[in-house]
């Protein structure tokens, strides 16, 4: 069955740290694709990046990358020099090919404090 | 684009009055969801569409939820009784393809409150 961890309930850091969100994804299928999202105060959630199964290679959009290892099942996602402005909910999501559903990880808070 | 549209963004019901949330996806997208987000079980989905026509429901809590999407501009969430117990934020979202590996977009929820 897939299932999504992410094991962090709440991050809180000061502006310009760098932080590390966790993401722990189970699913027996090897055609599968991880998603991000951001949930700010506001209550929307935003999308920020899909990756398949078979692209490990690591993205970086701006502040933000993301570096996923399909050896330890994991889609972890890095801030750079973070700010107020991060400060959110984040969301690790997993669907599989045969599924037109996504599992949602139970989100990580992440404050960032000036 | 406008992005997905619901109303409203907010809701007060008493117990047992019916609540009817509503929702117009991105044009051109043949997905729609609809979500439940609590704090005890976090995000879940309820239903989804694919070009109009219920594919999955099981995760409708019970017979008092229905949806429907009786044109691909246009999706209903239908509560009838309510109880407190259903008190939460629903979002819809539109997926552009394969609902499983195309993102969603999603609304700006409307936050329920029965009483």
């Amino acid at each position: 069955a897939q299932k999504v961890t992410q094991a962090q309930t709440e991050i809180s850091v000061v502006e310009k740290e760098d932080v590390t969100l966790d993401c722990v994804y189970e699913t027996r299928d090897t055609t599968y694709y991880l998603f991000w999202y951001k949930q700010p105060p506001s209550g929307e959630l935003v999308f920020l990046i899909r990756r398949n199964s078979f692209d490990e290679q690591n993205e970086i959009s701006g502040r933000y990358s993301w570096n996923f290892q399909k050896s330890t099942s994991s889609f972890n996602f890095t801030i750079t020099a973070s700010q107020v402005v991060d400060s959110a909910v984040y969301f690790c999501a997993l669907s599989e090919v045969n599924t037109d559903k996504l599992i949602f990880g139970t989100g990580t808070r992440l404050q960032v404090f000036p | 684009d406008a992005g997905v549209i619901q109303s409203p963004r907010h809701e007060v019901t008493e117990m047992g009055q019916e609540v009817t949330l509503r929702c117009k996806p991105i044009s051109g997208h043949d997905y729609l969801f609809w979500y439940r987000q609590t704090m005890m079980r976090g995000l879940e989905l309820l239903i989804y569409f694919n070009n109009n026509v219920p594919i999955d429901d099981s995760g409708m809590p019970e017979d008092r939820f229905s949806a429907k999407m009786p044109n691909a501009s246009f999706s209903t969430l239908k509560i009838q009784p309510s109880e407190p117990r259903d008190s939460a934020v629903y979002f819809c979202a539109s997926s552009p393809g394969i609902a499983g590996v195309d993102e969603q977009y999603f609304g700006p929820g409307t936050r329920l409150t029965v009483t």
